[in-house]
């Protein structure tokens, strides 16, 4: 079966301009995970879907970042306007199970706002 | 609340000898636990995980961590390291559901050297 699969692997845009990241799940995977690790500290959740809907949002930092899952399938994460403290690496994760055996994490996505 | 702790950042230690990377938790509840690794530009990847059962879980390339409850720990090991296993090291804890957020270290960085 297909992984997690994110796009784009990097991205580099400016201070103030909008960008959006998408992972796709395998497929079947009620549960979506979107975590970051900002350079040189600890990977931090961000938040949990079930289907379409936000099971958990508690890590989101604040309402410049927007996530949505179309139709319980992919999902979005969109940084607008983005700071430079927004720099960092975006890890997408899903699992299909209620009980938590551990997640099927995507590559990544590296952005970095200058 | 649940929280990891990886005393050391960074070890290096040459090809063929032992290694031991620390991991110790904080959980009011019973948990599940994990070692990720991160390869040069790759994602995250599930190494080994323990859920219940025998307190020694293995992985397929040698590693070995054991689950000690009494000291709240969950050390990775493995007896003779190759240059391949250069890689980031997560120790990660989770509640027993999917709705469990999935809390991760601030990561080991394991050189190896030839």
């Amino acid at each position: 079966e297909a992984g997690v699969t994110q796009f784009p692997s990097h991205s580099v845009i400016e201070k103030g301009q909008t960008v959006t990241l998408r992972c796709d799940p395998i497929s079947g995977h009620d549960n979506l995970y979107w975590y970051r690790r900002v350079m040189g500290k600890e990977i931090k959740f961000l938040l949990h879907f079930v289907k379409e809907s936000k099971q958990d949002e508690s890590g989101m930092p604040n309402n410049r970042f927007l996530a949505e899952r179309t139709g319980g399938t992919y999902s979005t994460l969109k940084v607008q306007p983005a700071e430079l403290e927004d720099s960092g690496v975006y890890f997408c994760a899903s699992s299909q199970d209620r009980r938590n055996y551990g997640y099927t994490f995507g590559s990544g996505t590296r952005l970095t706002v200058v | 609340a649940q929280s990891v702790t990886q005393l050391d950042s960074q070890v290096p230690v040459f090809e063929e000898a032992p290694v031991e990377l620390r991991c110790n938790y904080s959980s009011s509840v019973s948990v599940y636990l994990f070692w990720y690794v991160q390869y040069p530009n790759q994602g995250l990847q599930l190494l080994l995980k323990y859920l219940s059962g025998s307190t020694l879980v293995k992985s397929i390339n040698g590693f070995e961590a054991e689950f000690n409850k009494s000291q709240t720990s969950f050390h990775l090991r493995k007896p003779s390291v190759h240059i391949s296993d250069t890689a980031e090291y997560f120790c990660a804890v989770s509640g027993g559901t999917s709705y469990d957020k999935v809390i991760f270290g601030p990561g080991t960085s394991l050189s190896v050297i030839p």
